[in-house]
């Protein structure tokens, strides 16, 4: 049972948009922590996406956006591609330890 | 450039220890944490712990507190994750991961793979 709450799955056809929600509580998201997402293809390290709940770093495209209201947080991908079929991550923190949410799987149709 | 780089694969009996290395190149080692974050085979992200580079801190897992112990060494660049007392429930993938000034992890190691089984 994680502490941050994802779908397990989301799909979509190519070009399309998607989100994925991340639910937390009053103490993590909703204590002023700040949510970061990564993306993880199949046998490799997660790679960060979104740090600081809405900015990317050099190189992501800005197709990927993240935003943060309340105690929940979510990641938007617009113009789905084939590559962008991985499985997604937020993570915060909850009394100054790290939390993940549980996941959520990606699937371009 | 910038990478943090970790031991090889470990295979271990039940009630055994490990200890991950992870070395960091291209920027300067104290000035950024290092956490460890573990994934069991086709499973989610497991946040481990925490260690201050610049002065030893750490916060562990609840869950795993009085069998890991974080450590680095600054001459080498290097931290270490040890997990004693391993149970079959141990098995997972060990990431080391350095923690940026924002909170997130920004650079992670390759990952070790550690096995537990009699």
């Amino acid at each position: 049972q994680s502490v941050l709450t994802q779908p397990p799955s989301v799909s979509g056809a190519p070009g399309q948009r998607v989100t994925i929600s991340c639910t937390g509580s009053s103490s993590n998201i909703g204590a002023n922590y700040d949510v970061h997402w990564y993306q993880q293809l199949p046998g490799t390290a997660p790679k960060l996406l979104i740090y600081g709940n809405d900015n990317r770093p050099s190189g992501v495209p800005d197709r990927f956006s993240g935003a943060k209201s309340g105690t929940s947080a979510s990641l938007a991908i617009t113009g789905l591609q084939a590559e962008d079929e991985a499985d997604y991550y937020c993570q915060s923190y909850d009394s100054s330890l790290g939390v993940f949410g549980g996941g959520t799987k990606l699937t371009v149709l | 450039q910038v990478q943090l780089v970790q031991s090889g694969a470990e295979v271990k009996k039940p009630g055994a220890s490990v200890k991950v290395s992870c070395k960091a190149s291209g920027y300067t080692f104290t000035t950024y944490g290092i956490d460890w974050v573990r994934q069991a085979p086709g499973q989610g992200l497991e946040w481990m712990g925490w260690i201050s580079t610049y002065n030893g801190n750490r916060n562990y897992a609840q869950k795993l507190q009085g069998r890991v112990t974080m450590t680095t060494d600054t001459s080498t660049r290097t931290a270490y994750m040890e997990l004693r007392s391993l149970r079959s429930d141990d098995t997972a993938v060990y990431y080391c991961a350095r923690r940026s000034t924002s909170g997130d992890y920004d650079i992670w190691g390759q990952g070790t793979m550690v096995t537990v089984s009699s």
